[in-house]
């Protein structure tokens, strides 16, 4: 059981570029978030999904964007990358029953540089 | 709206000694609450939650929590630190669409 696999682990992108973190669950989870971690900062949410076709907007969505094709599936894109998005993404999955046993399901986590 | 604070950035404990790291919430619904480990450059892993049974939680690791409802509390403590236990810690409530708030974070030291 693999559970979240993010990739990739570590990036450094040039200021401009665009570039995909690609997020894959294998538990069937209909909830998926992405967050962004900085130090001192905690975890911030940037968007997360209840289901295929459904997106929103959490707190810090600004120069992302996300899509939700299939239940498995949840990719973030930077299209113009800029120094303040340097930072330590984390993908995340549940459902309601795994909500309240499990908390969340995270990935390893995808290290972005941007120069 | 939910919010979730931790006293306290920094807590460094000799081996042995007893641990405890804050966690305050605010919550218009009875809430959820959640502990989660991230050592060094990995994921975050749950060490225990609070989901409306017993106050008193016990989680991996020799980790426990109180869910002190008069107080906003859901404070973490361990009788005894070991040098595995250096690892930064995020406390998390759940909003009433499932989503998680998190912390602002504390970084355990443990020293010899």
């Amino acid at each position: 059981n693999a559970g979240v696999t993010q990739t990739p682990k570590f990036r450094i992108l040039k200021i401009g570029q665009s570039m995909t973190l690609q997020c894959t669950q294998d538990m069937n989870h209909n909830y998926m978030y992405w967050y962004r971690q900085d130090p001192g900062m905690g975890l911030k949410l940037i968007y997360y999904s209840v289901g295929a076709g459904i997106t929103d907007k959490g707190e810090v969505p600004n120069g992302y964007n996300v899509s939700r094709s299939t239940t498995e599936d949840f990719p973030l894109r930077l299209e113009l990358a800029a120094p303040s998005q340097t930072s330590v993404y984390f993908c995340a999955s549940s459902s309601p029953t795994d909500l309240i046993n499990y908390g969340y399901t995270f990935g390893s986590g995808t290290r972005l540089t941007v120069v | 709206a939910q919010s979730v604070t931790q006293l306290g950035s920094h807590v460094s404990v000799s081996e042995g000694a007893l641990v405890l790291l804050r966690c305050n919430y605010s919550s218009s619904v009875p809430p959820y609450l959640f502990w989660y480990v991230q050592y060094p450059n990995q994921g975050l892993q749950l060490l225990l939650k609070y989901t409306s049974a017993a106050t008193l939680v016990k989680g991996i690791n020799g980790f426990e929590a109180e869910f002190k409802k008069s107080e906003t509390s859901f404070h973490l403590t361990k009788p005894s630190a070991h040098m595995r236990d250096a690892a930064e810690y995020f406390c998390a409530v759940s909003d009433p669409g499932g989503k998680l708030i998190f912390g602002q974070g504390t970084t355990l030291q443990v020293k010899p």
